[in-house]
């Protein structure tokens, strides 16, 4: 139940294209949902995050769409970029989990 | 840079040893948190320290231990060193608990890399 499952594993896509990566989780007490960019030998930087009060947040080229019914949210890189290309981890937490759960990871390349 | 610094870098040592990962947070946070990120596991909560005090326990083993310091800064400790215990380990921090304020952003340390040999 602590579970969050990410999807795929790896995505190609070409410059200018759109990425998706979804999310899906069982603990429906998850009450905050961010998204981590991380690049090699880096730790990871929140990206953005969102509540599940909203079906949709976007900060740039980047928007998480959230479907509470379905326990699934997912991150959409508009006109990605070579500068792009990372692993993207999502994650879920919930007051007084104290601790971030994270998905398996996306390594995104995204193609010049 | 997230202001959370973490020493070593890199770490290499044998079998049955025991390491010290160093972690200090950025400056103001009274949270830390402590991360293993291996490649078949993904990034793993290990122990959470608020304050000087243990917070939460996820899935840290026996072998290892954690403390924070009076100056917040913490260390996590790793005995008896098998070669599963290779990974990245990530320290993380937060203004506050996430007890009441699951929305305070963890900021990550770039990380140690613990090889074990």
């Amino acid at each position: 139940q602590q579970q969050v499952k990410q999807s795929p594993q790896s995505l190609i896509v070409q410059k200018g294209g759109i990425s998706i990566i979804n999310c899906a989780y069982e603990n429906t007490a998850f009450d905050y949902f961010p998204w981590y960019q991380q690049f090699p030998g880096k730790g990871p930087a929140l990206l953005i995050a969102i509540r599940p009060d909203v079906s949709e947040k976007k900060e740039g080229r980047f928007t998480i769409s959230f479907n509470k019914s379905a326990k699934q949210f997912s991150l959409h890189i508009m006109d990605s970029q070579p500068g792009d290309s990372a692993t993207y981890f999502c994650a879920a937490t919930f007051q007084g989990a104290q601790k971030l759960v994270f998905g398996q990871g996306t390594r995104l390349t995204i193609n010049p | 840079d997230s202001g959370v610094t973490q020493t070593p870098k890199h770490l290499i040592t044998a079998t049955g040893q025991r390491v010290t990962l160093r972690c200090s947070p950025r400056s103001g946070d009274l949270s830390v948190y402590w991360y293993q990120q291996s490649l078949d596991q993904g990034l793993q909560f290990l122990i959470q320290y608020y304050n000087g005090e243990e917070r939460a326990k996820g899935n840290i083993l026996e072998r290892f231990s954690a403390q924070q310091f009076p100056d917040l800064h913490s260390e996590l400790n790793l005995s008896s060193l098998e070669l599963g215990d290779s990974a990245l380990y990530f320290c993380a921090s937060s203004p506050r608990t996430g007890g009441g304020f699951s929305t305070d952003t963890q900021y990550f340390g770039p990380g140690t890399r613990l090889t074990v040999l």
